[in-house]
């Protein structure tokens, strides 16, 4: 399975909403769907598991959606710290694939 | 307070070897499915290897298959990642990382470590 994320990059302004896609080559299922943030030099957080629900800790202003090859992750309102790369992940036949992150900047 | 520290990464020679260590405390490792993960140098994230809570299950990428071997010791709450014939694109941070829930066979993952660099250059 080859997950692609979209956009490669999206300028948005803090209070801004944003939406990230990631499309899976063949359908899968959403039990093991989730989004990641990272920051430079720290490791990954987990987001969103399941295609949907929001990890420990994780505010609300974050949420997941989706099925089959299409799934997204929103940010209803951007704060300055949610400046970062968000990567997709997925389980399949190949274990474990990521997609190749989309990167949200200040604009 | 969960905690996953990598060590023994470090600057080896194309075709050398090292071992990985990461030291879980805050939570009862055995019954935790745990995952190495790596990200070259400005790269995305790549999956490497899985171990399920007994090291029954073991699972690999393609790129490691046959020079990598994960285990686990659930007496010293430590997971390694034994590394072989190492190639300059295996540079990278690697990461250890938790499954989701307990006793889980498979899961998203929820803790991981700060992450080991490993450079492999002549």
């Amino acid at each position: 399975i080859v997950l692609t994320q979209s956009p490669g990059t999206l300028s948005l302004s803090p209070g801004e909403r944003a939406t990230l896609s990631c499309r899976a080559s063949q359908s899968v299922g959403s039990s093991y769907l989730g989004w990641y943030q990272q920051k430079p030099g720290q490791a990954p957080r987990l987001l969103i598991y399941g295609a949907s629900s929001r990890a420990s800790g994780i505010p609300d202003r974050f949420s997941g959606s989706g099925s089959g090859t299409d799934f997204s992750l929103t940010i209803s309102r951007l704060e300055p710290e949610d400046f970062a790369v968000y990567y997709c992940q997925q389980y399949g036949t190949s274990f474990w694939t990521f997609g190749q992150g989309t990167k949200v900047e200040i604009k | 307070e969960v905690q996953l520290v990598e060590s023994g990464g470090g600057l080896v020679k194309p075709g050398g070897s090292l071992r990985l260590s990461c030291a879980a405390s805050g939570f009862t490792f055995r019954t935790y499915t745990m995952n190495w993960v790596r990200q070259a140098p400005g790269k995305g994230l790549e999956w490497v290897s899985y171990i399920s809570t007994s090291g029954s299950y073991l699972y690999y990428a393609d790129s490691v298959k046959g020079r990598f071997t994960i285990s686990r010791d659930n007496a010293k709450n430590s997971l390694y990642l034994e590394m072989t014939s190492l190639r300059a694109e295996d540079t990278a941070v690697y990461y250890c990382a938790r499954v989701l829930a307990e006793m889980a066979t498979i899961g998203n993952f929820d803790y991981w470590g700060q992450g080991t660099l490993v450079t492999v250059s002549s």
